[in-house]
């Protein structure tokens, strides 16, 4: 079956603009993560979803940055005024419940002007 | 809250030759433990993990890890590896029982391999 897929695969934006990542998780997976990779930080955990709810933001850098999911499935990471930090790889996951294994997509590359 | 060391930032070995990577983690209680590997320009394979029961562990392409509760370890092995195992490689533990269980990974080892 289809994996996680995540678009764009590569995003250039200029500073200060908006963007909008995608991630479609695996069919019937209720839980769902976004993580960032970037050289100075490793990889680090940014929100869970579990359904359309998100119990867990915590991970999120800053208010510039939010999420969404719509039917229990496809989510959306929104980045407000983008800034040269927010270069990295963002990673979506999922899992088909919780303690369970994560399946990741292919991530993401931000790249801020 | 949980943590992940893995000591070696950059590992190369010869092809053919047995590899090991060190991995620690901290937590009181027994986690649940991962190892990922990411080859460039790529997202995260799930190599092996271990949830409870038999401490050693077998995993795709060839790895093995056990799991010492004394030392706080999951340690990556495999005997002989080949060209196409040069990648990063990653350990990771989920905190259990919070609900959400969020991934903490290590920093990663970079693994090379050399004819």
């Amino acid at each position: 079956g289809a994996g996680v897929s995540q678009s764009p695969s590569n995003k250039v934006t200029e500073k200060g603009k908006d963007v909008e990542l995608r991630c479609d998780p695996i069919s019937g997976h209720t839980a769902l993560y976004w993580y960032r990779q970037s050289l100075g930080q490793g990889l680090e955990f940014l929100i869970y979803f579990q359904g359309n709810s998100a119990p867990d933001k915590s991970g999120l850098p800053s208010d510039r940055f939010s999420a969404e999911r719509t039917g229990g499935s496809v989510s959306t990471l929104t980045i407000q005024r983008t800034q040269q930090e927010d270069s990295a790889v963002y990673l979506c996951a999922s899992t088909l419940r919780s303690a369970d294994t994560q399946y990741f997509g292919p991530g993401t590359r931000l790249t801020v002007l | 809250a949980q943590s992940v060391t893995q000591p070696d930032i950059h590992i190369t070995v010869s092809e053919g030759a047995s590899l090991e990577l060190r991995c620690n983690y901290s937590y009181g209680a027994t986690p649940y433990l991962f190892w990922y590997v990411q080859s460039p320009g790529q997202g995260l394979q799930l190599l092996l993990k271990y949830f409870s029961g038999d401490t050693l562990v077998q995993g795709i392409k060839g790895f093995e890890a056990e799991f010492k509760r004394s030392q706080s370890s999951f340690n990556l092995r495999k005997p002989s590896v080949h060209w196409s195992d040069a990648a990063e490689y990653f350990c990771a533990v989920v905190e259990r029982g919070f609900g959400n269980e969020k991934l903490t990974f290590g920093t990663g080892t970079r693994l090379t391999i050399i004819p």
